[in-house]
């Protein structure tokens, strides 16, 4: 059963370190995304991906955010430095060109004190 | 520029209740349509998607939508409600099903005995 992966599930940081989540997009598929989940914004996409080649990172404060895929297997999302109004739930997905669905995987709890 | 609206923030249903979550969208062309569930601590698992065809559109687990042009909506419906039915709702829109999605807020649903 094919699925996205993410490490870490939970990550507790203080305000000013360094943040690397990791995503292992299911095996074959060309598209990533990273979107984040906060109470107040709701779902919002923060980098998209194609074929490796960023395409849209648009939602994400680039002063502080990067996003990469060193290869087909593997997306980093990196916040440096931390604040806390990062906290949120970031979770990547997975698609492949004519398949009409996105698949998620489980999240980062990503907590910044 | 493309939006999605689920009214309802939280709803209550009894179990083997009927269920209608409501999805309006604002979107410039012909849109791909998609309702997911999250489950507490959970990703997002795709419960059903429109693009073409017939309108109304049947998912997993029971679930039906109803695709109405005229009324830019994408509502969710369930005739009977099972306990295990308890989760976050979310309606979203794209281009196409491998491009970034756009999503509601969310409802939130709960169900009792």
């Amino acid at each position: 059963d094919a699925r996205v992966t993410q490490t870490p599930r939970h990550k507790v940081t203080e305000m000013g370190q360094e943040v690397t989540m990791r995503c292992q997009p299911i095996l074959g598929h060309n598209t990533v995304f990273w979107y984040r989940q906060t109470m107040m914004q709701g779902l919002e996409l923060l980098a998209y991906f194609r074929n490796r080649a960023p395409l849209d990172d648009s939602g994400m404060p680039k002063d502080r955010f990067s996003a990469e895929m060193p290869d087909a297997t593997l997306a980093t999302l990196k916040i440096q430095p931390s604040e806390p109004r990062d906290s949120a739930v970031y979770f990547c997905a997975s698609g492949l060109d004519g398949r009409y669905e996105q698949y998620f995987g489980p999240g980062t709890r990503l907590t910044v004190t | 520029a493309q939006s999605v609206t689920q009214p309802d923030i939280h709803i209550t249903v009894s179990e083997g209740a009927s269920l209608e979550l409501r999805c309006n969208y604002s979107y410039g062309a012909t849109p791909y349509l998609f309702w997911y569930v999250q489950s507490p601590g959970q990703g997002l698992q795709l419960l059903l998607k429109y693009f073409s065809g017939d309108t109304l559109v049947q998912g997993i687990k029971g679930f039906e939508a109803e695709f109405k042009r005229s009324q830019s909506s994408f509502n969710l419906r369930k005739p009977s409600v099972h306990w295990s039915d308890a989760a976050e709702y979310f309606c979203a829109v794209g281009p196409s099903g491998n491009t970034p999605l756009v999503f509601g807020k969310g409802t939130r649903l709960s169900v009792i005995a």
